[in-house]
C-alpha cells in the first residue's frame, strides 16, 4: 500500500538558517505529493504540492521538487523565520481515490 | 467565506460513554474525511464520505462510526468511548475530483 516516510524530528534552527525536512514515499503509478503545514492550536494547512514527476511546488518561500527517481519529495527553505516554527506533514494522493496518505509529521522550531 | 468548522474544540468524557464530534462545511464540498493525530502517527484516517448517504471505512474505524445525512455535516460518533481513543481528531473536506483537501480546527478528546 501506499506510505510516507519523513523525518522524525524534533527540527530546532536557527532563525536564517537553511531548512531541509526530509520526505520519501510508496506507492504504485504517480501520486500526487504535498506539504501541510499545522501552526500552534490549529488545523493543517496546504503548503504546497506537486502532482508530476519534475514538478517544483512552492510557497512562502518554501520549495520541494517531485523526484520520481528516488521517490521523494524533500521541502526546503533558504532562509527560515521565527514564524515558520509548526509542524509539518508530507503526504500523498493516490490519483482516484481523493484521500490523503500522510507522514508522521516533523517539528520545526526556528529560535531567534 | 467558507469555511469548516467542528464542535466542540475541547471534549472530555468517561470511558463508555457516547460521544459525537460534529463537522460543518460551507465550502459545498462533497468529500468530507475523519482524521485522528496522535503522536509518532501523524494524522490517520478514520472514515470518509464521497456524499449524501455515502460512508467508508478508513485504516483506524473500529469504535468509530459516521453518517452523512446532507452535504454540510459528517458527525462522528465514538460507540463506546475508550481510552485509547484520547486524540486530536479533525475533520476535512474537498470538492469531487479535487486533492487538496481543507482542516478544520480539531476537536482534543480526553477519555477518561
Amino acid at each position: 500500500g501506499n506510505s510516507v516516510t519523513q523525518m522524525e524530528g524534533p527540527v530546532t534552527l536557527s532563525e536564517e538558517a537553511f531548512l531541509t525536512i526530509n520526505c520519501t514515499y510508496t506507492a504504485t503509478g504517480y501520486p500526487s505529493l504535498f506539504w501541510y503545514v499545522q501552526y500552534p492550536g490549529e488545523g493543517l494547512q496546504l503548503l504546497l504540492k506537486a502532482t508530476k514527476a519534475d514538478d517544483k511546488g512552492s510557497n512562502k518561500g518554501f520549495e520541494a521538487t517531485y523526484r520520481k527517481e528516488t521517490t521523494s519529495f524533500h521541502l526546503e527553505k533558504g532562509s527560515v523565520q521565527v514564524s515558520d516554527s509548526a509542524v509539518y506533514f508530507c503526504a500523498l494522493n493516490h490519483f482516484g481515490n481523493e484521500k490523503l496518505t500522510f507522514g508522521t509529521g516533523t517539528r520545526l522550531t526556528i529560535i531567534p | 467565506d467558507a469555511e469548516i468548522t467542528q464542535s466542540p474544540r475541547h471534549k472530555i468524557t468517561e470511558t463508555g460513554r457516547q460521544v459525537t464530534l460534529a463537522c460543518h462545511q460551507t465550502w459545498n464540498h462533497n468529500n468530507m474525511f475523519w482524521y485522528r493525530q496522535d503522536l509518532g502517527h501523524g494524522l490517520r484516517l478514520i472514515h470518509y464520505s464521497y456524499g449524501v448517504q455515502d460512508t467508508n471505512k478508513g485504516e483506524v474505524s473500529d469504535g468509530y462510526s459516521v453518517s452523512r445525512s446532507n452535504t454540510e455535516d459528517l458527525p462522528l460518533t465514538l460507540e463506546s468511548a475508550a481510552s485509547s481513543q484520547t486524540s486530536v481528531y479533525f475533520c476535512a473536506s474537498s470538492d469531487r475530483g479535487q486533492e487538496t483537501q481543507y482542516f478544520g480546527p480539531g476537536t482534543r478528546l480526553l477519555v477518561l
